[in-house]
């Protein structure tokens, strides 16, 4: 069965930095592009980062370019949102998803989310 | 990027009626769009993906169509389980932009 445990989250003040993890089961990350997508309170989704199956390829959304990097570690199953300089507008619910099939980026299964609040 | 225009931001149906929800994409994205339903305080959930593909487990009553710019996502006869938020989803290129949402109401 595949499962996400996203975990990491909490309450930063801005300008800090907090570092995200998502550990999977039933299915190998290397195998499979992952993304990170976020919800702020009461708002719509927004995709933020994204790997590529191989690896070898990042992506993140303007809003967070420079600033929040996504990483893997393939012995430990689990993929990484590593966010500096934080802003109040990143105070959001942070999923972990995975994509459909390896050579496809669209998200089929999601984590439960972890909360990350950016406050003074 | 790509931006995704959704309409109506609300609907408010009855149980049986026929939903549609319209995605618009700011440039061509071929069929590179997928739906997903989100109830509150938990993950969303694939519908269809590749434009008109349903997701493995997902009720016939849902589908898909459209090609280009233009998107539909229609529920041909609405059951109590479906009133939630609907999205839609552009990966045609990165940013894999969503659309702002269709929250589909009990009237």
């Amino acid at each position: 069965e595949v499962q996400l445990l996203e975990s990491g989250g909490g309450l930063v003040q801005p300008g800090g930095s907090l570092r995200l993890s998502c550990a999977a089961s039933g299915f190998t990350v290397s195998s499979y592009a992952m993304s990170w997508v976020r919800q702020a309170p009461g708002k719509g989704l927004e995709w933020v980062s994204g790997i590529s199956g191989s690896g070898s390829s990042t992506y993140h959304a303007d809003s967070v370019k420079g600033r929040f990097s996504i990483s893997r570690d393939n012995s430990k199953n689990t993929v990484y949102l590593q966010m500096n300089s934080l802003r109040a507008e990143d105070t959001a619910v942070y999923y972990c998803a995975k994509s459909r099939v390896p050579t496809t980026v669209v998200t089929d299964y999601w984590g439960q989310g972890t909360l990350v609040t950016v406050s003074s | 990027d790509i931006q995704m225009t959704q309409s109506p931001s609300t609907l408010s149906a009855s149980v049986g009626d026929r939903v549609t929800i319209t995605c618009r994409a700011s440039q061509s994205i071929s069929n590179w769009l997928a739906w997903y339903q989100q109830k509150p305080g938990k993950a969303p959930k694939l519908l269809i993906y590749k434009a008109s593909s349903l997701e493995s487990g997902v009720p016939s009553r849902f589908s898909g169509s459209g090609s280009g710019t233009e998107f539909t996502l229609t529920i041909s006869s609405l059951q109590p389980d479906d009133f939630a938020t609907y999205y839609c989803q552009q990966y045609n290129s990165y940013s894999l932009t969503f659309g702002g949402g269709t929250k589909v109401e009990i009237k």
